[in-house]
């Protein structure tokens, strides 16, 4: 079964710092990858995605992701980080030939300070 | 903006009571996911259905959860009897079907059982 690793469970920076999650996924074949954003109180939204193509993908608010097949990785990237982007984000995979199976990280908690 | 909506958005009951949660997935959506999310498990995929068929409710404990679809605008997930460790935010998600597997998150529905 695939598993999907975040490496970090909180983060605390401040306004202006720059912002690299790790992601590592256990799967041997082709996956699509996601990172989601869940803001104090909200719910999931989607922040990028990458299915094929070039692997370094942007995404909304400044976010951007490389996808490296051979680390099995999916970083989620912002140069500089903003106090709204306080939320939790999750890294969530799945196999192209696995309808619905989505499996989400643990989540990391970021938090940016003024 | 195309939603997923759920009801209630917050539900506080009593332990033995039944729970029913309400989801209507974005029209012409044909895949719905129903989410547990704890702070000590993080997300958890309960069940899902295409098409209205469920295709895996393995993640859900049997005795005292079901997952239906009684129509292609309504998803319910009934817990009976409620037990506190049941307390989590119950998300729904919808997928258009496509193979893309982009899921569009409801908002939730926080349930306290005492």
């Amino acid at each position: 079964a695939q598993s999907v690793s975040q490496h970090n469970h909180h983060v605390i920076l401040s306004e202006a710092a720059s912002l690299e999650l790790g992601c590592n996924y256990s799967y041997g074949g082709t996956v699509n990858l996601f990172w989601y954003v869940q803001y104090p109180g909200q719910h999931l939204q989607l922040l990028l995605k990458y299915f094929s193509g070039d692997p370094l993908v942007k995404g909304i608010k400044g976010f951007e992701a490389e996808f490296i097949k051979s680390k099995f990785s999916f970083n989620l990237r912002k140069p500089s980080v903003q106090w709204s982007d306080t939320a939790e984000y999750f890294c969530a995979v799945i196999p192209t030939d696995s309808w619905g199976k989505l499996q989400f990280g643990a989540g990391t908690q970021v938090v940016v300070t003024p | 903006d195309a939603r997923v909506t759920q009801t209630p958005r917050h539900k506080v009951t009593e332990m033995g009571q039944e729970v029913t949660m309400r989801c209507q997935p974005i029209l012409g959506h044909n895949t719905v996911f129903w989410y547990r999310q704890t702070m000590m498990q993080g997300l958890e995929l309960l069940a899902y259905f295409r098409n209205r068929a469920p295709l895996d409710d393995s993640g859900m404990p049997k005795d005292r959860f079901s997952a239906e679809m009684p129509d292609a605008t309504l998803a319910t997930l009934k817990i009976q009897p409620s037990e506190p460790r049941d307390s989590a935010v119950y998300f729904c998600a919808s997928a258009p079907g496509d193979g893309a597997n982009v899921l569009t998150f409801g908002a939730g529905s926080r349930l306290t059982v005492l």
